[in-house]
């Protein structure tokens, strides 16, 4: 069965950077895109970007850009978000998901989240 | 970016009653060369990530229950419950992918 397993919360201060991780298994890893989206506390859903795990191609939100890279693994069917110069509006659950084949825009499957917490 | 918004932002609905949800997008999401909307619905429980229920504005996901469903195109859309359960108590977002993907602000359903 398809599965993203991310990475452990975060706890992280201003200024600094975080690294999640998602691990796909059960589907061949360079079939479908990968899309990171975020969640603050008691918010709604952001997109922030896709990867496509068979070249690399990525494509941020503009909001993000300068402030994230999307990176892949094909030897483990890890892809990797990294966001740099945290700021305490960056705390939020992230999430991983599968782009699905009805136009690859439509998320089938996701992570099970991974909090980034900033606070000094 | 296209901006999509949904109405109710909440909504009480009696169980086995009838609950819809509607979403509005400042620009079509028809991709008009295949006739297709580019437009899903995602419930979020709790603690959970979203789940996908409908794509294509229309078309149920695998394993979604038939008492969902989802209507609409261009710019108008909705997602119906037509007998609310218990356990369809969640946050629905509607959501294109026409262009740079975006979300609807979320409805918070309830029971009444």
């Amino acid at each position: 069965q398809v599965q993203l397993v991310q990475s452990g919360a975060e706890v992280k201060k201003p200024g600094a950077s975080v690294k999640v991780s998602c691990k796909a298994s059960g589907y061949t890893f360079t079939s479908n895109y990968i899309h990171w989206v975020r969640q603050a506390p008691g918010q709604g859903l952001e997109w922030m970007g896709i990867i496509n795990p068979s070249g690399g191609s990525r494509s941020y939100a503009q909001r993000f850009q300068g402030r994230v890279t999307m990176t892949r693994d094909t030897s483990t069917s890890t892809v990797y978000l990294e966001l740099s110069s945290l700021r305490s509006e960056d705390t939020a659950v992230y999430y991983c998901a599968r782009g699905g084949a009805r136009g690859g825009g439509d998320f089938d499957y996701w992570g099970q989240g991974t909090l980034v917490t900033v606070s000094s | 970016d296209i901006v999509m918004t949904q109405s109710p932002d909440s909504l009480a609905v009696s169980l086995g009653e009838r609950a819809t949800i509607n979403c509005k997008s400042s620009q079509t999401v028809l991709y008009s060369s295949n006739n297709t909307n580019y437009l899903t619905w995602y419930q979020q429980k709790p603690g959970q990530p979203p789940k996908l229920l409908i794509y294509w504005a229309s078309t149920r996901e695998s394993g979604v229950p038939d008492r969902f469903s989802g209507s609409g195109s261009g710019t108008d859309f909705s997602l119906t419950i037509s007998s609310l359960q218990a356990e369809d108590v969640a946050v629905y977002y509607c959501q294109q992918y026409y262009s740079t993907p975006t979300f609807g602000q979320g409805t918070k359903l309830e029971i009444k």
